[in-house]
Protein backbone atom coordinates (compact mmCIF):
# COMPACT_ATOMS: atom_id res chain seq x y z
CA UNK A 1 0.00 0.00 0.00
CA UNK A 2 0.98 3.80 -0.74
CA UNK A 3 1.34 6.42 2.02
CA UNK A 4 2.40 9.80 2.72
CA UNK A 5 4.17 11.36 5.70
CA UNK A 6 3.91 15.24 6.19
CA UNK A 7 7.02 16.30 8.54
CA UNK A 8 5.47 18.61 10.78
CA UNK A 9 1.50 19.67 11.51
CA UNK A 10 2.24 23.45 11.24
CA UNK A 11 4.51 25.51 10.17
CA UNK A 12 4.45 29.30 11.05
CA UNK A 13 6.61 31.70 8.49
CA UNK A 14 6.85 35.46 8.53
CA UNK A 15 5.71 37.02 5.42
CA UNK A 16 8.21 37.30 2.62
CA UNK A 17 9.73 34.29 3.72
CA UNK A 18 11.03 31.08 2.45
CA UNK A 19 8.13 28.57 2.87
CA UNK A 20 9.31 24.29 2.81
CA UNK A 21 6.75 21.98 3.36
CA UNK A 22 7.89 18.75 3.77
CA UNK A 23 6.37 15.24 1.84
CA UNK A 24 7.89 12.08 2.21
CA UNK A 25 5.90 8.84 0.57
CA UNK A 26 6.10 5.18 0.13
CA UNK A 27 5.31 3.71 -2.81
CA UNK A 28 5.63 0.15 -4.50
CA UNK A 29 4.87 1.36 -7.90
CA UNK A 30 5.87 4.25 -9.82
CA UNK A 31 4.45 6.96 -7.87
CA UNK A 32 1.66 10.20 -8.79
CA UNK A 33 2.36 12.75 -6.48
CA UNK A 34 -0.05 15.91 -5.64
CA UNK A 35 -0.26 18.94 -3.31
CA UNK A 36 -3.57 20.20 -2.34
CA UNK A 37 -4.53 23.30 -0.47
CA UNK A 38 -7.72 23.78 1.91
CA UNK A 39 -9.02 27.24 2.64
CA UNK A 40 -10.97 27.21 6.16
CA UNK A 41 -14.70 26.10 5.30
CA UNK A 42 -13.82 24.96 1.44
CA UNK A 43 -13.18 21.88 -0.09
CA UNK A 44 -9.35 20.92 -1.62
CA UNK A 45 -7.98 22.45 -4.73
CA UNK A 46 -4.76 21.45 -6.45
CA UNK A 47 -1.73 23.23 -6.24
CA UNK A 48 0.60 21.06 -8.49
CA UNK A 49 1.34 17.45 -9.48
CA UNK A 50 3.89 15.03 -10.69
CA UNK A 51 3.11 12.21 -12.69
CA UNK A 52 5.79 11.40 -15.14
CA UNK A 53 8.58 13.60 -17.05
CA UNK A 54 10.70 16.87 -15.40
CA UNK A 55 10.58 15.95 -11.97
CA UNK A 56 11.04 19.83 -10.75
CA UNK A 57 7.36 20.80 -11.28
CA UNK A 58 5.63 24.50 -11.16
CA UNK A 59 2.04 24.99 -9.96
CA UNK A 60 -0.11 28.19 -8.77
CA UNK A 61 0.25 31.22 -6.78
CA UNK A 62 4.24 30.60 -7.08
CA UNK A 63 4.47 26.92 -5.98
CA UNK A 64 6.70 24.33 -6.68
CA UNK A 65 7.58 21.31 -5.54
CA UNK A 66 10.49 18.49 -6.94
CA UNK A 67 10.14 15.07 -6.91
CA UNK A 68 13.72 12.94 -5.89
CA UNK A 69 13.18 9.48 -5.84
CA UNK A 70 16.25 8.65 -4.08
CA UNK A 71 14.78 10.61 -0.96
CA UNK A 72 11.00 9.30 -1.58
CA UNK A 73 10.31 13.33 -1.28
CA UNK A 74 8.35 15.40 -2.76
CA UNK A 75 8.63 18.52 -0.67
CA UNK A 76 6.63 22.16 -1.36
CA UNK A 77 8.43 25.33 -1.76
CA UNK A 78 7.53 28.99 -2.18
CA UNK A 79 10.56 31.50 -2.09
CA UNK A 80 8.34 34.46 -0.78
CA UNK A 81 5.07 33.90 1.64
CA UNK A 82 2.52 36.06 1.63
CA UNK A 83 -0.54 36.57 3.93
CA UNK A 84 -2.91 34.86 1.21
CA UNK A 85 -0.86 31.89 1.86
CA UNK A 86 -2.14 30.77 5.07
CA UNK A 87 -3.94 27.45 4.98
CA UNK A 88 -4.03 23.78 4.84
CA UNK A 89 -1.85 21.91 3.13
CA UNK A 90 -2.13 18.24 1.95
CA UNK A 91 0.63 15.93 -0.05
CA UNK A 92 -1.17 12.98 -1.82
CA UNK A 93 0.16 9.60 -3.35
CA UNK A 94 -1.45 7.43 -5.78
CA UNK A 95 -0.15 5.23 -8.79
CA UNK A 96 0.08 2.50 -11.74
CA UNK A 97 -4.08 0.62 -11.27
CA UNK A 98 -4.30 2.18 -7.64
CA UNK A 99 -7.18 4.59 -7.43
CA UNK A 100 -6.92 4.87 -3.82
CA UNK A 101 -5.44 7.97 -3.28
CA UNK A 102 -3.36 8.36 0.05
CA UNK A 103 -3.44 11.47 1.90
CA UNK A 104 -0.89 13.08 4.63
CA UNK A 105 -1.96 14.04 7.78
CA UNK A 106 -1.64 18.11 6.56
CA UNK A 107 0.44 20.73 7.30
CA UNK A 108 -0.92 24.09 8.69
CA UNK A 109 0.57 27.03 7.49
CA UNK A 110 0.51 30.25 9.09
CA UNK A 111 2.03 33.35 7.39
CA UNK A 112 2.92 36.27 10.09
CA UNK A 113 2.53 39.97 9.24
CA UNK B 1 -20.55 25.09 -14.24
CA UNK B 2 -21.00 24.44 -10.78
CA UNK B 3 -18.20 21.83 -10.59
CA UNK B 4 -19.05 19.08 -7.36
CA UNK B 5 -21.56 20.25 -5.49
CA UNK B 6 -22.89 18.37 -2.61
CA UNK B 7 -26.21 18.13 -0.33
CA UNK B 8 -26.62 19.12 2.55
CA UNK B 9 -23.93 20.99 4.16
CA UNK B 10 -24.57 20.32 7.35
CA UNK B 11 -26.38 17.53 9.34
CA UNK B 12 -26.89 16.77 12.67
CA UNK B 13 -27.92 12.48 13.60
CA UNK B 14 -29.16 10.67 16.60
CA UNK B 15 -27.11 7.23 17.06
CA UNK B 16 -28.73 4.43 14.46
CA UNK B 17 -30.39 7.47 12.32
CA UNK B 18 -29.64 6.75 8.77
CA UNK B 19 -29.06 9.43 5.96
CA UNK B 20 -27.91 9.85 2.50
CA UNK B 21 -25.40 12.38 1.12
CA UNK B 22 -25.20 13.20 -2.68
CA UNK B 23 -23.03 14.24 -4.52
CA UNK B 24 -23.35 15.61 -7.86
CA UNK B 25 -20.50 16.64 -10.39
CA UNK B 26 -21.13 18.78 -13.69
CA UNK B 27 -17.93 17.89 -15.36
CA UNK B 28 -18.99 14.86 -16.88
CA UNK B 29 -16.15 13.08 -15.17
CA UNK B 30 -16.03 8.73 -15.11
CA UNK B 31 -14.46 8.47 -11.73
CA UNK B 32 -15.93 10.01 -8.40
CA UNK B 33 -14.78 9.74 -4.97
CA UNK B 34 -16.34 10.18 -1.16
CA UNK B 35 -13.60 10.81 1.15
CA UNK B 36 -13.80 11.78 5.22
CA UNK B 37 -11.84 14.25 6.98
CA UNK B 38 -10.59 13.89 10.57
CA UNK B 39 -8.55 16.05 12.92
CA UNK B 40 -4.75 15.55 12.01
CA UNK B 41 -5.75 11.77 9.79
CA UNK B 42 -5.81 14.07 6.46
CA UNK B 43 -8.44 12.73 4.18
CA UNK B 44 -9.36 8.95 3.80
CA UNK B 45 -10.99 7.18 1.38
CA UNK B 46 -14.36 5.60 1.88
CA UNK B 47 -15.62 4.36 -1.38
CA UNK B 48 -14.67 5.23 -5.30
CA UNK B 49 -16.34 4.66 -8.38
CA UNK B 50 -14.59 4.64 -12.12
CA UNK B 51 -18.01 4.93 -13.96
CA UNK B 52 -21.70 4.84 -14.02
CA UNK B 53 -23.18 1.33 -12.05
CA UNK B 54 -19.62 0.99 -10.44
CA UNK B 55 -18.77 1.05 -6.89
CA UNK B 56 -15.55 -0.26 -5.13
CA UNK B 57 -13.71 -0.16 -1.56
CA UNK B 58 -11.26 2.45 -0.52
CA UNK B 59 -9.42 2.78 2.73
CA UNK B 60 -12.21 2.90 5.44
CA UNK B 61 -15.42 1.59 4.10
CA UNK B 62 -17.34 -0.07 7.27
CA UNK B 63 -20.49 1.31 7.96
CA UNK B 64 -20.96 3.22 4.67
CA UNK B 65 -22.37 1.99 1.30
CA UNK B 66 -22.60 3.89 -2.19
CA UNK B 67 -24.19 3.88 -5.47
CA UNK B 68 -23.85 5.17 -8.56
CA UNK B 69 -27.19 5.24 -10.36
CA UNK B 70 -25.86 7.97 -12.84
CA UNK B 71 -22.73 9.33 -14.16
CA UNK B 72 -23.03 12.83 -12.63
CA UNK B 73 -24.66 11.29 -9.57
CA UNK B 74 -22.91 9.63 -6.35
CA UNK B 75 -24.76 8.42 -3.27
CA UNK B 76 -22.92 7.86 0.44
CA UNK B 77 -24.86 6.41 2.80
CA UNK B 78 -25.32 5.47 6.17
CA UNK B 79 -27.35 3.21 7.46
CA UNK B 80 -27.24 3.31 11.07
CA UNK B 81 -24.95 6.07 12.27
CA UNK B 82 -22.32 5.80 15.19
CA UNK B 83 -20.99 8.98 17.41
CA UNK B 84 -17.49 7.59 15.68
CA UNK B 85 -19.00 8.40 12.06
CA UNK B 86 -18.87 12.10 12.89
CA UNK B 87 -16.49 13.78 10.52
CA UNK B 88 -16.23 16.18 7.34
CA UNK B 89 -17.59 14.22 4.37
CA UNK B 90 -16.06 15.51 0.80
CA UNK B 91 -16.72 14.46 -2.93
CA UNK B 92 -14.51 14.41 -5.20
CA UNK B 93 -14.64 13.70 -9.14
CA UNK B 94 -11.88 13.17 -11.64
CA UNK B 95 -11.67 12.00 -15.97
CA UNK B 96 -9.42 9.39 -15.35
CA UNK B 97 -7.76 7.33 -12.87
CA UNK B 98 -4.91 7.77 -10.52
CA UNK B 99 -2.62 10.07 -11.97
CA UNK B 100 -5.59 12.68 -12.76
CA UNK B 101 -6.66 15.71 -10.97
CA UNK B 102 -9.75 15.30 -8.20
CA UNK B 103 -12.20 18.03 -8.20
CA UNK B 104 -13.60 18.13 -5.04
CA UNK B 105 -16.70 19.62 -3.73
CA UNK B 106 -17.43 21.75 -0.74
CA UNK B 107 -18.25 19.42 1.88
CA UNK B 108 -20.93 17.65 4.39
CA UNK B 109 -20.43 18.20 8.12
CA UNK B 110 -21.95 15.58 9.93
CA UNK B 111 -22.29 15.28 13.90
CA UNK B 112 -23.51 11.95 15.06
CA UNK B 113 -24.86 12.61 19.05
Amino acid sequence: AQSVTQLGSHVSVSEGALVLLRCNYSSSVPPYLFWYVQYPNQGLQLLLKYTTGATLVKGINGFEAEFKKSETSFHLTKPSAHMSDAAEYFCAVSGGFNNDMRFGAGTRLTVKP
Amino acid sequence: NAGVTQTPKFRVLKTGQSMTLLCAQDMNHEYMYWYRQDPGMGLRLIHYSVGEGTTAKGEVPDGYNVSRLKKQNFLLGLESAAPSQTSVYFCASSYWGAEDTQYFGPGTRLTVL
